[in-house]
Parts: structure tokens; C-alpha cells; sequence
């Protein structure tokens, strides 16, 4: 099955500054990767996604890389606020069929003001 | 998107006992979820709720310890029975709504913990 690893735990930044999470996953008929935001004493919520034909995608300071070959993406956000401060999740999942995504293990992004 | 409702939002429970958690959809929707989140971890799928029969269940999950009920396509229930200590835990229900295939929507989370 798919494996997901995702790196680092933890991550602390300075407000304004930028922050990077990686994730590597192991199966290649992956073509679905969504990016989680959970907030303290709340569920996971969809922040950004990505498909396997798109190297690319940006929504305002957040934005996701996929390198296919390499099997790897990675969750950029610029301009760090206070309220970034969040477990993030990412996650791989093939289309069609039974497309549960596997999640990696999470990153606690703490901003500091 | 979809509003999801859970609960209870926490509860302390103890040992022996059985704690059903219900998850309300303002929705109709195409898959609805159990995962189970232990403290640091990831989000592991407990299994899948199927409207009118039996759940899907992932390794490592059973039937008796997790029964899972879905008597119509908004609503389901997840029981975590005979509760121990390991089963402190953050219980989440989630679904996938037809018009956003493979995007999930997560409910708030019952924090549960069992002395």
C-alpha cells in the first residue's frame, strides 16, 4: 500500500518568514494530493491540492509542488502569520475506485509574532 | 463544502464502558469516514460507513470493538466499545460530497479519554 512520509514534526518561524513542508510518498499510481490544516480542538480542513499533471499550484501565500518523478510535493507558505500556526497533513491518494488517501504523519508549524 | 456535526465534542469515560459518537451532515453525501487521531499521531481510517449495511473495516479494526451504524445517507454513528485506556483518542467522522470527488470534510473531533 501507499506509504507517506512527511518531514519535519515540527517547524518553528518567525512571523514573515517563510515555511516548506515535504512529503515523499512510495506509490506510483498516486495522482491526488491534498494539503490539511488543523487547527487546535478542531477537524483537519482542505487548504490546497494538487493533481498529478499539474507540477504547480498556488492560492495566495500557500502554494504546492509536485515533482512525480521523484515522488515528492511540498507545502510552501510565504509571509507567515500568527494564525498559520496549525498541524498540517498531507496526503496521497490514487483516482477512481478506492481513493482513500493515505495522510503523512503531520507538522506542527508554530509562528512566531 | 458540508456541515458536519459531532458529538459529543468530548468525554471522559471509564474503563469497561461504551461511548457512541454521532456525526450529522447538513448534506447528502457520497462516503462518510471514521478516523481515529491518537495524541501526535496521524489520522488513521478506522473504516468506511455504508448506508444500510455493514461498514468497511481496516486492518487492525473490528466489527465489535468499533460498530459503525448509517440508517440513511446523512448520519452515522460510531461506537467505541468496552473501552481501555489505549482507546484515548481523538475520534473524527468524515465525508466526500459528489460535487468535490476525493476532497474530504472533516467534523470537529470527539476527544475521548478513558481512565
Amino acid at each position: 500500500g501507499e506509504n507517506v512520509e512527511q518531514h519535519p514534526s515540527t517547524l518553528s518561524v518567525q512571523e514573515g518568514d517563510s515555511a516548506v513542508i515535504k512529503c515523499t510518498y512510495s506509490d506510483s499510481a498516486s495522482n491526488y494530493f491534498p494539503w490539511y490544516k488543523q487547527e487546535l480542538g478542531k477537524g483537519p480542513q482542505l487548504i490546497i491540492d494538487i493533481r498529478s499533471n499539474v507540477g504547480e499550484k498556488k492560492d495566495q501565500r500557500i502554494a504546492v509542488t509536485l515533482n512525480k518523478t521523484a515522488k515528492h510535493f511540498s507545502l510552501h507558505i510565504t509571509e507567515t502569520q500568527p494564525e498559520d500556526s496549525a498541524v498540517y497533513f498531507c496526503a496521497a491518494s490514487p483516482s477512481g475506485g478506492s481513493y482513500i488517501p493515505t495522510f503523512g504523519r503531520g507538522t506542527s508549524l508554530i509562528v512566531h509574532p | 463544502s458540508a456541515v458536519i456535526s459531532q458529538k459529543p465534542s468530548r468525554d471522559i469515560c471509564q474503563r469497561g464502558t461504551s461511548l457512541t459518537i454521532q456525526c450529522q451532515v447538513d448534506s447528502q453525501v457520497t462516503m462518510m469516514f471514521w478516523y481515529r487521531q491518537q495524541p501526535g499521531q496521524s489520522l488513521t481510517l478506522i473504516a468506511t460507513a455504508n448506508q444500510g449495511s455493514e461498514a468497511t473495516y481496516e486492518s487492525g479494526f473490528v466489527i465489535d470493538k468499533f460498530p459503525i451504524s448509517r440508517p440513511n445517507l446523512t448520519f452515522s454513528t460510531l461506537t467505541v466499545s468496552n473501552m481501555s485506556p489505549e482507546d484515548s483518542s481523538i475520534y473524527l467522522c468524515s465525508v466526500e460530497v459528489a460535487s468535490q470527488a476525493e476532497k474530504l470534510f472533516f467534523g470537529s473531533g470527539t476527544q475521548l479519554s478513558v481512565l
